[in-house]
């Protein structure tokens, strides 16, 4: 069994912080995925990152793949109310549409 | 935009009784997928479809479930005997490569 390791659990920052979720497993992925889940809806996919030490950019959001496609990072800059809610970090072994392993979530808060 | 769509968002059920739940994926998307997600926790993997038939399922998906494309543009997922730990938020989602869209989920109440 595949296990996606999020950290932190639970993050509460003020507006124009920056922050860091890390998303950390033992198996290694051919893609990684990381989503925003806002209460009563589904996962909205936000980046695939599927080259070890990929970086990609999504204005202030910022993914890194690790080196070894086991680990991965997303870093907000500047981090403003409307980024709160739970990110979600999944894995995918395998070829096109294999299943996705979730992570266990990080839910951020930003305040005024 | 193109959407998942799924209803009903919200069933009870009581202990034993059959529940279908229904997903209209996106119209040229080819995979089909069910999760479901328990009250706090991680999302978990139950089934894939393709080309009418289970490419993949968890260990979740036991005999009690099962999936199917009655016509063109509905998948649904049936829980034959529904049990109190059935109880979720189940998801469907269909892809084109390297993109997984979600709809807004079926919340599932067993009594």
């Amino acid at each position: 069994t595949q296990l996606l390791e999020q950290s932190p659990q639970f993050l509460s920052i003020q507006e124009g912080e920056n922050l860091t979720v890390y998303c950390n497993s033992s198996s290694v992925f051919s893609s990684l995925q990381w989503y925003r889940q806002e209460p009563g809806e589904g996962p909205v996919l936000l980046v695939t990152v599927v080259t070890g030490g990929e970086v990609k950019k999504l204005k202030r959001l910022t993914f890194q793949f690790g080196d070894a496609r086991k680990d991965s990072s997303l870093h907000i800059t500047a981090a403003q109310p409307g980024d709160t809610g739970l990110y979600l970090c999944a894995g995918e072994i395998g070829g096109t549409a294999s299943k996705l392993t979730f992570g266990t979530g990080t839910r951020l808060q930003v305040t005024l | 935009e193109p959407e998942v769509t799924q209803t009903p968002s919200h069933q009870v059920t009581q202990m034993g009784q059959e529940v279908i739940l229904r997903c209209v994926p996106i119209s040229n998307h080819l995979y089909f997928y069910w999760y479901r997600q328990i009250l706090g926790q991680k999302v978990e993997f139950l089934v894939s479809f393709y080309n009418n038939e289970i490419s993949e399922k968890s260990e979740i998906f036991d005999d009690q479930f099962s999936v199917e494309r009655p016509d063109g543009s509905n998948f649904t997922l049936k829980i034959r005997s529904t049990k109190l730990e059935d109880s979720a938020m189940y998801f469907c989602a269909s892809s084109e490569p390297g993109k997984l869209f979600f709809g807004s989920g079926t919340q599932l109440s067993v009594l």
